[in-house]
């Protein structure tokens, strides 16, 4: 059973800190791992992903992907207070498998 | 362009009945997946479609449920005699294939309560 395990939170933060999100997945085959957020009532959105070992930066944001530890997080950097919502892990990917297992969500308030 | 669509956007129904959801992917993708999301609850996949045959239909709750995909392109998810703990909100993604599994871009959803 392919697993991701996320944090539920919630994970309050001020308002121009710094957010860490956290994940763990079981499945050493996984190749590919995202990043979605999720407002309230909405669809999730794709922040960012990630394939390799190590940092990868997107404006604010920045993944890391450590494979030997089976280990991804987000960064949010500057904090918003609109950067409020759900973020869910996935991860996925190898051989002819496009199926992505995604984590039950981090909740993530920025407080103003 | 265009992303994925989904339709209804709300479905209200008794329980008992028939629905049909409906999911429009992006032009060109060739792979398509079904979840569902309860109240405050994780995604839950459903079924997965590379063109029109769905090699992964581990998801699918019954035998109650049942989706297909023709011409490569629109879906419909069927889910017969609902049952109240159907109400969810149903949300459909697709992507192009790749062998690492490629980005998901998720639907608006379909937001079905059963009375």
């Amino acid at each position: 059973q392919k697993e991701v395990e996320q944090n539920s939170g919630p994970l309050s933060v001020p308002e121009g800190a710094i957010a860490s999100l956290n994940c763990t997945y079981s499945d050493r085959g996984s190749q590919s791992f995202f990043w979605y957020r999720q407002y309230s009532g909405k669809s999730p959105e794709l922040i960012m992903f990630i394939y390799s070992n190590g940092d990868k930066e997107d404006g604010r944001f920045t993944a890391q992907l450590n494979k030997a530890s089976q280990y991804v997080s987000l960064l949010i950097r500057d904090s918003q207070p609109s950067d409020s919502a759900t973020y869910l892990c996935a991860g996925g990917g190898g051989g002819s498998n496009y199926k992505l297992t995604f984590g039950k969500g981090t909740l993530l308030t920025v407080n103003p | 362009g265009a992303g994925v669509s989904q339709s209804p956007s709300n479905k209200v129904t008794e329980k008992g009945k028939d629905v049909e959801l409906r999911c429009d992917p992006i032009s060109g993708h060739t792979a398509l997946y079904w979840y569902r999301q309860s109240l405050g609850q994780g995604l839950e996949f459903l079924i997965y479609f590379q063109g029109n045959s769905a090699p992964d239909k581990s998801g699918l709750p019954s035998d109650r449920f049942s989706a297909e995909r023709t011409g490569g392109s629109v879906s419909t998810l069927t889910i017969q005699r609902t049952q109240q703990e159907d109400s969810a909100v149903y949300l459909c993604a697709s992507s192009l294939e790749d062998w690492r599994a490629e980005t998901q871009y998720f639907g608006p959803g379909t937001r079905l309560l059963v009375l």
